[in-house]
């Protein structure tokens, strides 16, 4: 069974910095692409970073680009994600989720953690 | 960006009631789309991938249709365990968006 795990979330004061992990299980974490994904209070889901299986590409949306790092310890089945320089607006349930890639080209999250609260506030 | 323009923003449906939400691309996205389902206080769950392909377990009242810019979630026969919101996602191309949600209450 798949499972994802999230941890490290919690209150920080804007400017500061927070790493969220996700251990993973169930699967062969080095073969699969994974992704952050956040969903402020009552709002809607806004994708934030991907890593590839092997960690050598990544991507980011721009609101974060530069203040955030994913990566990915492979040996541990470990996803990370560095948040520096903090924003009230980054304020939300953070959701560590696999990528599914079928066929190589239809991609999208075919499993998702429970999610870890990040609150941004002095 | 892509944006996805998804309809109704909620929704009321009477038990047994097939109901339909919408989502709309701001560009082709060659159906690289896929619909989730989210109960309250929930993490997402995947229904549907590339547009129409049920995800494993899921319950076969739920379809996906849809190409191009245009794309459908339909729900046949509406059950008690059906509510929730649903998002649509994009993943043609980066960055990956969602849709802005549909509630679905039973009426």
């Amino acid at each position: 069974e798949v499972q994802l795990v999230e941890s490290g979330g919690g209150l920080v004061q804007p400017g500061r910095s927070m790493k969220l992990s996700c251990a993973a299980s169930g699967f062969t974490f080095s073969n699969y692409g994974m992704a952050w994904v956040r969903q402020a209070p009552t709002k809607g889901l806004e994708w934030v970073a991907t890593i590839s299986y092997d960690g050598s590409s990544t991507y980011y949306r721009d609101s974060v680009k530069g203040r955030f790092t994913i990566s990915r310890d492979n040996a541990k089945s470990t996803l990370y994600l560095q948040m520096n320089s903090l924003r009230s607006e980054d304020t939300a349930t953070y959701y560590c989720t696999r990528v599914e890639d079928w066929e190589l080209f239809y991609w999208y999250f075919d499993f998702w953690g429970p999610g870890t609260m990040v609150t941004v506030s002095s | 960006d892509i944006q996805m323009t998804q309809s109704p923003a909620s929704l009321s449906a009477s038990l047994g009631e097939t109901i339909s939400i919408e989502c709309r691309a701001s560009e082709d996205i060659y159906s690289n789309l896929a619909w989730y389902q989210q109960k309250s206080g929930k993490s997402p769950q995947l229904l549907i991938y590339a547009a129409n392909r049920l995800q494993d377990g899921v319950p076969s009242r739920f379809s996906g249709s849809g190409s191009g810019t245009q794309y459908s979630l339909k729900i046949s026969g509406m059950q008690p365990e059906d509510e929730g919101d649903y998002f649509c996602l994009q993943g043609s191309k980066f960055p990956w968006t969602f849709g802005g949600g549909t509630k679905l209450e039973l009426k």
